[in-house]
């Protein structure tokens, strides 16, 4: 079935880097654009970083431009999310999300989401 | 970018209607037809429930529809059922290329 499963959180110390990665299965993985959003706790959603199928395109929130780096490597149905400089407002559950097929900017399936947290 | 307004509650008995109302602005909302809304229930990712102001995914209930004037954009809820009891968010692609959600809407059953 079409899945996506995320991995690489849990707790770093203010400034410090993790790298997050999404597996996605049951579907053609280069076909479809995909998004990194996050939640932090008890909070609402923010889209943090968008990539393009091909991987060509990239657009990032204003509050991670320069500190987080999105990827993909299509040939290994995954992508990523390099997160650098961490600071404890970047503390959230973050889930990589599958464009839809027909939609511009909707994002159909999610995954799990996978926790960072930043503190020290 | 500015989050997008919502209420922070709406409330409705079983089988009522309800309306939950998005406001943005020229740069997102009001300016292209890219509004998505999700539900969303406690420890759960988020679901698609309406894509490009009015579209519902495949296999969604009718009971969920969406509209949009101007900078405001709207998901309304028929028949209203104790499932539905969730958070709800809007979003909208922006001029900037980026994508904003609303603060989210908690909905209860009474």
């Amino acid at each position: 079935q079409v899945q996506l499963v995320e991995s690489g959180g849990g707790l770093v110390k203010p400034g410090g880097s993790l790298r997050l990665s999404c597996a996605a299965s049951g579907f053609i993985f280069n076909d479809y654009y995909m998004s990194w959003i996050r939640q932090a706790p008890g909070k609402g959603l923010e889209w943090v970083s968008y990539i393009s199928n091909s991987g060509s395109t990239i657009y990032n929130a204003d509050s991670v431009k320069g500190r987080f780096t999105i990827s993909r490597d299509n040939a290994k149905n995954s992508l990523f999310l390099q997160m650098n400089s961490l600071r404890g407002e970047d503390t959230a559950i973050y889930y990589c999300a599958r464009g839809h097929p027909l939609g511009r900017d909707a994002y159909a399936i999610w995954g799990q989401g996978t926790k960072v947290t930043v503190s020290s | 970018q500015s989050a997008l307004t919502q209420p922070a509650s709406v409330s409705g008995s079983p089988g009522q209607s309800i309306t939950i109302s998005c406001t943005g602005t020229s740069s997102d909302v009001g300016g292209y037809n890219y509004v998505s809304w999700y539900q969303q229930h406690p420890g759960k990712a988020p679901k698609l429930m309406i894509y490009e102001v009015s579209n519902r995914p495949s296999g969604l209930s009718s009971r969920f529809s969406g509209s949009k004037s101007g900078n405001t954009a709207s998901l309304t809820i028929s028949g209203l059922q104790a499932e539905d009891e969730a958070d709800y968010y809007c979003s909208s692609y922006t001029s900037s290329s980026t994508l904003v959600f609303g603060g989210g809407t908690k909905l209860t059953v009474l």
